[in-house]
């Protein structure tokens, strides 16, 4: 069946560096692949998508690259902040809008 | 305009009990999906409701289940409640779309959720 696999964090960060967060996954057709976050006490926010292979999702400087060949959505963004501290979760849909989940990523931003 | 609202955010239970969550999709939405969220893990599928029938539903007991009112809000149910009960349950809303503007336009918004604690 469908599933996705994530990167395990957490993963700790200095303000400023390079972040990437790696998220593979196994899938029959042709599904949408998703970012989630989601902040301390809060519900999940949907923090970019792609929809069909190459496309590149991006929003808020982060962004992730639809890869069909290495079935991979890696998470990157060139410099990150404390306010980016936040669980991420990589998500797999298909026609139904039913969603699979990645276990999720921990980052934590330090000033 | 608000988005997807869930009570109550907080509820203890034990073991045995029964527990009603509810959820009110953001505004324009017709389609109820509610996720179960284990302590670090991610969220996993339960059912989905529109036009206030079951469409889909994920690998979880007869002990849970749900509803839809016409007005598209909707209830949680758990049956029976377990230790391994005890998570967060996320309430998403969506517009019901089919085929190719499914997959273009559709994304899911979540509530902040309904902790629930079964002692």
């Amino acid at each position: 069946g469908n599933s996705v696999t994530q990167m395990e964090g957490p993963v700790t960060l200095s303000e400023e560096a390079f972040l990437t967060i790696n998220c593979t996954y196994t899938a029959t057709g042709y599904p949408s692949l998703f970012w989630y976050v989601q902040y301390p006490g809060e519900g999940l926010q949907l923090l970019l998508k792609a929809t069909k292979a190459d496309d590149k999702g991006s929003n808020k400087g982060f962004e992730a690259t639809y890869r069909k060949e290495t079935t991979s959505f890696h998470l990157e963004k060139g410099s990150v902040q404390v306010s980016d501290s936040a669980v991420y979760f990589c998500a797999l849909g298909g026609a139904t809008n039913k969603l699979i989940f990645g276990t999720g990523t921990l980052l934590a931003v330090q000033p | 305009d608000a988005g997807v609202t869930q009570s109550p955010t907080h509820l203890i239970k034990t073991r045995g009990q029964q527990v009603t969550l509810r959820c009110s999709p953001k505004s324009g939405h017709d389609t109820v999906s509610w996720y179960q969220q284990a302590l670090g893990q991610g969220p996993q599928f339960i059912f989905q409701y529109y036009e206030e029938e079951e469409r889909q539903r994920g690998n979880f007991p007869d002990r849970f289940s749900g509803h839809q009112f016409p007005n598209y809000s909707s209830e949680l149910n758990v049956n029976a409640l377990l230790l391994g009960d005890s998570a967060l349950y996320l309430c998403a809303s969506s517009k019901f779309l089919t085929g190719q503007d499914l997959l273009i336009a559709n994304v899911l918004t979540f509530g902040a959720g309904s902790r629930l604690t079964v002692l």
